[in-house]
């Protein structure tokens, strides 16, 4: 089936610095990509929905301003946690589909453990 | 708004055992149902789906039934066996312009040997 990466899949950093996280299709040309959050036992929490070349499109209470999202390739988008602090340490997926009706594909993961 | 409840974990069972995960959804209109699992280190994969009313998605081994009338959509395996352990999310998706899923809770599911 289809891959998707995620690079780090681990990442700890201080209060205050930004981080950016990459999600890649590998096999595929993926039009919209999908970021997640998901807290110790709670259930993934869609953040906000990409296509290719446009703006994202935020959830309700998601700050678009802290969690910016670049989707500039069918293959690339990335999340980045700016300015980041202790709250926003979690898990954050990524998926991506070839089209808005088509399956969506999981990438590992990504840990972010902000000091 | 629309939500999915799963049974909590974990789940252990022994090689061989019955397996139920139960799973309840709420939801307007016909959503379609999912069970995605993610094995560790992984990602989540897609592991059956039912889009309609009375549908069985099947995969692997592991059934789950479209019941409307109980907004159910429970996951079972006849005998399960050690690499089944995992984390498995029963979710919803609407089918609308934005193809949002939401998820359950997932549940962990550990097989003994």
């Amino acid at each position: 089936g289809a891959v998707v990466s995620q690079h780090p899949s681990r990442v700890i950093c201080k209060s205050g610095t930004s981080v950016k996280i990459e999600c890649r299709s590998l096999d595929f040309q993926a039009t919209t990509m999908f970021w997640y959050r998901q807290f110790p036992k709670q259930s993934l929490m869609l953040m906000a929905t990409s296509n290719e070349g446009s703006k994202a499109t935020y959830e309700q209470g998601v700050e678009k301003d802290k969690f910016l999202i670049n989707h500039a390739s069918l293959t690339l988008s990335t999340l980045t946690v700016t300015s980041a602090h202790p709250e926003d340490s979690s898990f954050y997926i990524c998926s991506a589909s070839a089209g808005r009706t088509d399956t969506q594909y999981f990438g590992p993961g990504t840990r972010l453990t902000v000091l | 708004g629309d939500s999915v409840t799963q049974m909590e974990g974990p789940v252990t069972l022994s090689e061989e055992a019955f397996l139920t995960i139960n799973c309840t959804y709420t939801a307007t209109g016909y959503p379609s149902l999912f069970w995605y699992v993610q094995y560790p280190g992984e990602g989540l994969q897609l592991l059956l789906k039912a889009t309609k009313a009375d549908d069985k998605g099947s995969n692997k081994g592991f059934e789950a039934t479209y019941r409307k009338e109980t907004t159910s959509f429970h996951l079972e395996k006849g005998s399960v066996q050690v690499s089944d352990s995992a984390v498995y999310f029963c979710a919803l998706s609407k089918g609308n312009r934005d193809d949002k899923i939401i998820f359950g809770k997932g549940t962990r599911l550990h097989i003994l040997p």
